[in-house]
Formats: structure tokens, C-alpha cells, sequence
């Protein structure tokens, strides 16, 4: 079992929709990143959090750590947004090195 | 400061050659991570400098790969005799000692032919 599991997988949704993408971990984490990645392109960090509630736009992300589980959502979903989305934790000792989900395939149809 | 730079974007060569990329991370940044990511799958550790020390190197660093940081601020990853299997996207990170954040590059896309 990955220590970090997204999902889904893939989705695909119609332009206006809201998505929601999740993030489950069992490991001690001290922070947990959003990623955007476009096809051929390189990472984007959307969001950095170590507890709450972030919001940027038409992105929002929250986590709750008793659980281990982070979402991602998008509100009014536009074409722009079809990317690789992948969450990464941060391992809360040792050297801190990241984790990363597999990420989840978001197409946005018009 | 504009961020952890990578250079190249991207590099095509061919199978047997050397290749370097080179990494440079967010000034007074000591911590440092080298990341690859291939097709379809999340990003996998590599590598990790504290400084100019190496302190951890995962088992997917075979032989023909060597990661250096002299001076403890840029770092360089260097494959010999590329293999096709080393295509992959090649990220590097940076974090200071003070914050929980890590910053990314955007990365270095390699297609070995």
C-alpha cells in the first residue's frame, strides 16, 4: 500500500462543474502540498498546508491531520484547470523529504 | 530571488551518452532534494543534501548516477551511459531549516533515445 493514496485516478468533468480531489497518508507528516502539473510542463506548487483551510481563487484545499486526509476542491471548473493534480506530504522528522501521490488526471471539457 | 531554477528544461540524448543537470536552489536554502518522475507515476525521492553533505541516497540511485553539491548552494545530477529507462522528469527541491516548506523547480524533462 503507498503511503500516499489519491483519488480518483482520473476524472473528468463538465466546464461549471465542482470537483473535489482527495488525499489519504499514514505517515507522520509536519506539512502537505497541492500540486498542478500540465501535460509536458513542469510542477506548480498550488498549496501549502500544515493544518485548516487554504483558499486561492477558485481553489480550496483543507486538511484535517487526526485523519490524514487532505481534499482539493475547485469550484466553477473551466478547461484551463485539466492538469495533473498531485498531492505530496512532508515527512515530520528525519530529513523531511516528500512523498508524493501518484496524482489524479483532471480533464475539463468545454 | 526568482525560485529554484533547473537547467535544462529539456534534454534528448542518446542512449550510452552522459548527462548533467544542474540545480539551483532559493538563496540560504541548506536543504536540497533531488526528485524523478516517470511517466504516470508521483515523483520519487532521489536524493537528499543537507549543505554540501549528501545524508541520504534511495536505492533507485544505481551506480551510474552521482549527485553532487560542492559548495553546498547549486547541485548537480549526473547519469553515465543513459538507458532508455532513464526518461524521466528530474525535479529538485529546496527548504530552509526554518520553515516546513519545500519549494520546486519546474523541473528537467530527459527522453534518452
Amino acid at each position: 500500500k503507498n503511503e500516499v493514496e489519491q483519488s480518483p485516478q482520473n476524472l473528468t468533468a463538465q466546464e461549471g462543474e465542482f470537483i473535489t480531489i482527495n488525499c489519504s497518508y499514514s505517515v507522520g507528516i509536519s506539512a502537505l502540498h497541492w500540486l498542478q502539473q500540465h501535460p509536458g510542463g513542469g510542477i506548480v506548487s498550488l498549496f501549502m498546508l500544515s493544518s485548516g483551510k487554504k483558499k486561492h481563487g477558485r481553489l480550496i484545499a483543507t486538511i484535517n491531520i487526526q485523519e490524514k486526509h487532505s481534499s482539493l476542491h475547485i469550484t466553477a471548473s473551466h478547461p484551463r484547470d485539466s492538469a495533473v493534480y498531485i498531492c505530496a506530504v512532508r515527512e515530520a522528522s528525519g530529513t523531511y523529504k516528500y512523498i508524493f501521490g501518484t496524482g489524479t488526471r483532471l480533464k475539463v471539457l468545454a | 530571488d526568482t525560485g529554484v531554477s533547473q537547467n535544462p528544461r529539456h534534454k534528448i540524448t542518446k542512449r550510452g551518452q552522459n548527462v548533467t543537470f544542474r540545480c539551483d536552489p532559493i538563496s540560504e536554502h541548506n536543504r536540497l532534494y533531488w526528485y524523478r518522475q516517470t511517466l504516470g507515476q508521483g515523483p520519487e525521492f532521489l536524493t537528499y543534501f543537507q549543505n554540501e553533505a549528501q545524508l541520504e541516497k534511495s536505492r533507485l540511485l544505481s551506480d551510474r548516477f552521482s549527485a553532487e553539491r560542492p559548495k553546498g548552494s547549486f547541485s548537480t545530477l549526473e547519469i553515465q551511459r543513459t538507458e532508455q529507462g532513464d526518461s524521466a522528469m528530474y525535479l529538485c527541491a529546496s527548504s530552509s531549516p526554518f520553515s516546513v516548506e519545500a519549494f520546486f523547480g519546474q523541473g528537467t524533462r530527459l527522453t534518452v533515445v
